[in-house]
């Protein structure tokens, strides 16, 4: 089993409705990133927590830290065909100096307009 | 636009043959990081490079190494490549302090083994 699990696998919702993707570990996690990918391309950067029970929001989409550290949900409300694409969640798991991230498999967002 | 890039974007090689990667990062960030993500998986950690020195390396075989260049360049080499090195291959570069807060990735290298 993977270090860390995404749930779902994909997900297709129609457009206007919230959605959540969860991140789940069985470590304590130092640093949890969300990113966001188009299919074959690069990652963008959407947010990044540290401390238990941190929220942060960028436009649609929030994302939050649970108190243990060890789970985290990105959601998106009113969702638009612009949300689409591949999220990420990669965790500092290791507490190392470095920036290496351990991945979850990815969750794959379609919106139907 | 993450100013990271990467090159060439597309890639096609033979089993058994050797191969080299190039990204640029941003100036001043003097930690570059690659990464394998195969069709359908999340990014695995190749290899950490801190100011020309390899700082880090997951679980890949010697035949994946790397250099870094003090002009902020940095390059993955792969040799005798198997059919399961066909994956995108992703760097990322931090600025000095910030590892931890900022990490930008570039567009990747789609790499096909055939």
């Amino acid at each position: 089993s993977q270090e860390l699990e995404q749930s779902p696998q994909s997900l297709i919702v129609q457009e206007g409705k919230n959605l959540t993707i969860n991140c789940t570990s069985s470590k304590t996690l130092y640093g949890l990133y969300w990113y966001k990918q188009k299919y074959g391309e690069g990652l963008i950067f959407l947010m990044m927590l540290q401390k238990g029970g941190e929220e942060k929001s960028h436009e649609k989409i929030t994302a939050k830290l649970d108190e243990k550290k060890q789970q985290s949900s990105l959601h998106i409300t009113a969702s638009q065909p612009s949300h689409a694409g591949i999220y990420l969640c990669g965790a500092d798991m290791y507490h190392n100096a470095g920036n290496m991230l351990t991945f979850g498999g990815g969750t794959r967002l379609m919106v139907k307009p | 636009e993450t100013g990271v890039t990467q090159s060439p974007t597309h890639l096609i090689k033979t089993r058994g043959q050797q191969v080299t990667l190039r990204c640029s990062s941003q100036s001043g960030h003097n930690t570059v990081s690659w990464y394998q993500q195969a069709l359908g998986q999340g990014p695995q950690f190749i290899f950490q490079y801190y100011r020309e020195e390899e700082n880090g390396r997951g679980n890949f075989p010697p035949r994946f190494s790397g250099l870094q260049f003090p002009n902020y360049s940095s390059e993955l080499n792969v040799n005798a490549l198997e059919l399961d090195d066909s994956a995108l291959y992703l760097c990322a570069s931090s600025p000095p302090g910030r590892e931890k807060l900022e990490q930008y990735f570039g567009p990747g290298t789609r790499l096909t083994v055939t």
